[in-house]
């Protein structure tokens, strides 16, 4: 079986830097995905790891440690369009298993 | 131009009755999906096709039949429909069949059951 967890909800302020945490219980893992979702939109990718470590793209990166079966989202320089949800996921079995996701809010 | 699209975007209809969902992705991909988001955003696959054959069916009611006349397009038929039923679902693609590869959602259908 699978399951994940992530805070259900975080707040920080524009300009700060927040970090979501996914931890995962998994048999057969090969990576960990993030995927952004704004109220109303659709799901949209963030990014992958397969390998532990720290992935950049731009103002998001994700890190991974497969040892402690967890990983993080990181957002810097926050601003206020980053207010979403947003949700971790292993696959299993061809499919996407997404945690039940953290809503971000971003303050002025 | 629309990645992947689905239609209607809005479906309000009354208990008991039956309707299809129709989704078509134009990014030359072997696979799609349905998914249902519920009330509380939790987002669970329902199926998923690869180039046309059925390769996840999960646990869902025998109610929900999808359809895929071909590898660019996945309707799903609901019937008999229930209250519980009303949620948002997604369309999505990827290249391959891997859980891997980075899904490319549609905008949803959000159905309000009567």
């Amino acid at each position: 079986g699978q399951s994940l967890e992530q805070p259900s909800e975080v707040t920080a302020v524009e300009g700060a830097i927040v970090q979501i945490n996914c931890t995962y219980q998994t048999s057969g893992f090969y990576g960990l995905s993030w995927y952004q979702q704004h109220d109303g939109g659709a799901p949209t990718f963030l990014s992958y790891n397969a390998l532990d470590g720290l992935e950049e793209t731009g103002r998001f990166s994700s890190f991974l440690s497969r040892s402690d079966s967890y990983g993080y989202l990181l957002l810097q320089e926050l601003q206020m369009k980053d207010s979403a949800s947003y949700f971790c996921a292993v696959e299993y079995g061809n499919k996407l298993v997404f945690g039940a996701g953290t809503i971000l809010r971003v303050k002025s | 131009d629309t990645a992947v699209s689905q239609t209607p975007k809005y479906l309000v209809t009354q208990m008991g009755n039956d309707k299809s969902i129709k989704c078509e992705q134009n990014l030359g991909h072997d696979t799609m999906y349905w998914y249902k988001q519920d009330s509380k955003k939790f987002l669970k696959i329902m199926f998923s096709y690869n180039n046309k054959e059925l390769i996840i069916n999960e646990t869902v009611p025998n109610r929900f039949s999808p359809k895929s006349p071909d590898k660019a397009h996945l309707n799903l038929h609901i019937n008999s429909l229930e209250l519980g039923d009303s949620a948002v679902y997604f369309c999505a693609s990827s290249p391959t069949s891997g859980g891997q590869e980075t899904q490319y959602f549609g905008p949803g259908t959000r159905l309000l059951v009567l």
